[in-house]
């Protein structure tokens, strides 16, 4: 597609729901990024996918995150048994590392309220 | 680790006044650096970008030189707009391909 597109793009859940983000890149990306925008706390690391594999897990925050690439596109970020300070935006980006780097295209990101 | 620093809190200024960001970095080798906005509403855009020691980035009338000596890639435009109201993040690439961001300025830009 013409941009990196992010769904739902909000989404209230429940406190100890599973909820699963969605992140469709821009064709042709190899790299894909996810990150975490808090109020207050900048962007946050989570994981890095090069293809379907992640050589970068290291900013998941706990073990009830994980996320998964298929196909070299899509990937779904999710978190299990959310809790309140889950609560935050999702963003996913990618970029096309063999062209060199040139920065990274991000969707408009998922707004998570956990309630 | 690699890491960028911006200074603290948000920017408040009249339109047509001179707006400076600063950013710092912390990186092991010469990292590229970069400038991204968040407008109300919207995602994350590239705003400008320098790869080398004393490139010079720039872009909608923003600019920001890569300064080697002083670690720094601070963000500049001559006169703001209401228009260029948003948050500016500053960021580094990291040895892993992946971006360091600061924690962001938001900048209200008043009529």
């Amino acid at each position: 597609g013409a941009g990196v597109s992010q769904s739902p793009s909000n989404k209230v859940t429940e406190k100890g729901k599973d909820v699963e983000l969605r992140c469709d890149p821009i064709s042709g990306h190899t790299a894909l990024y996810w990150y975490r925008q808090s109020l207050g706390q900048g962007l946050e690391f989570l994981i890095y996918f090069q293809g379907n594999s992640a050589p970068d897990k290291s900013g998941l925050p706990s073990d009830r995150f994980s996320a998964e690439r298929t196909g070299g596109s899509v990937s779904t970020l999710t978190i299990q048994r959310t809790q309140q300070e889950d609560s935050a935006v999702y963003l996913c980006a990618s970029s096309h590392l063999r062209a060199g780097f040139y920065g990274y295209t991000f969707g408009s990101g998922t707004r998570l309220t956990v309630v | 680790g690699d890491s960028v620093t911006q200074m603290e809190g948000p920017v408040t200024l009249s339109e047509e006044a001179f707006l400076t960001i600063n950013c710092t970095y912390t990186a092991t080798g010469y990292p590229s650096l970069f400038w991204y906005v968040q407008y109300p509403g919207e995602g994350l855009q590239l705003l400008l970008k320098a790869t080398k020691a004393d490139d010079k980035g720039s872009n909608k009338g923003f600019e920001a030189t890569y300064r080697k000596e002083t670690t720094s890639f601070h963000l500049e435009k001559g006169s703001v707009q209401v228009s260029d109201s948003a948050v500016y993040f500053c960021a580094l690439r990291d040895g892993n391909n992946r971006l360091a961001f600061g924690k962001g300025n938001q900048v209200v830009v008043i009529p």
